[in-house]
């Protein structure tokens, strides 16, 4: 079955940009989709295929995917983004939607 | 607007079985499917499955083949995830969730989450 790989933590001051990545065998060929979720609450979609952002997302929030890896971009970090961030892709194949690890956002 | 409203915590012994319910509304139900997730204590998240709303179609994650089953009332607009056999590793907050597009990739509406605790 398809694997995405996070790093378990990433690490930022505030008003700096923070990029967390998605690997997986040739991800740029599918479509990533990216979840933020606090503490004790359900995920919020942030990004959809690749680089769309929901209504009511920040313009901070931004994505790319190529190769082997898809990154999702917060500009200008504040505190309120400290949470856990998820990639998601749909898996063809299996027909089942795949999450990666998880990453944990942190606002220095 | 949409809203997935789920049933309450439950708490329940190893071998016994849990099911979950899922309330849809501001939507006409049988357009979308609906996707189940859980999230262990401390862990990422697991897509479970999904099943048609319309036809009642189902894909299970293949890890839990055979122990789970979803199904859908749609006089209620009420979709269901029975999970049998319960384990201590079943302890988690199971998720119902909508795409935004009929038969989107993606999880845009999540319901609250239900704390379903496996425990002698």
């Amino acid at each position: 079955s398809y694997v995405l790989t996070q790093p378990p933590s990433v690490s930022v001051a505030p008003g700096k940009t923070a990029r967390i990545t998605c690997g997986g065998n040739n991800i740029g060929s599918k479509s990533v989709h990216w979840y933020q979720q606090k503490p004790g609450q359900a995920p919020v979609l942030v990004i959809y295929y690749d680089s769309d952002r929901p209504s009511g997302i920040p313009e901070r929030f931004s994505g790319s995917n190529s190769g082997n890896t898809a990154t999702l971009t917060i500009s200008r970090v504040e505190a309120g983004d400290e949470a856990d961030y998820y990639c998601q892709v749909w898996d063809s194949s299996s027909d089942h939607a795949v999450f990666g690890g998880g990453t944990q956002l942190t606002v220095l | 607007q949409v809203q997935l409203v789920q049933s309450g915590a439950e708490v329940k012994k190893p071998g016994a079985s849990v099911k979950v319910s899922c309330k849809a509304s501001g939507y006409t139900f049988t357009s979308y499917g609906i996707s189940w997730v859980r999230q262990a204590p401390g862990q990422g998240l697991e897509w479970m499955g999904w099943i048609s709303a319309y036809n009642g179609n189902t894909n299970y994650a293949q890890k839990l083949q055979g122990r789970v089953t979803m199904t859908t009332d749609t006089s209620t607009s009420t979709a269901y995830m029975e999970l049998r056999s319960l384990r201590s590793d079943d302890t988690a907050v199971y998720y119902c969730a909508r795409p935004l597009a009929v038969a989107g990739p993606f999880l845009y509406y999540w319901g609250q989450g239900t704390l379903v605790t496996v425990s002698s």
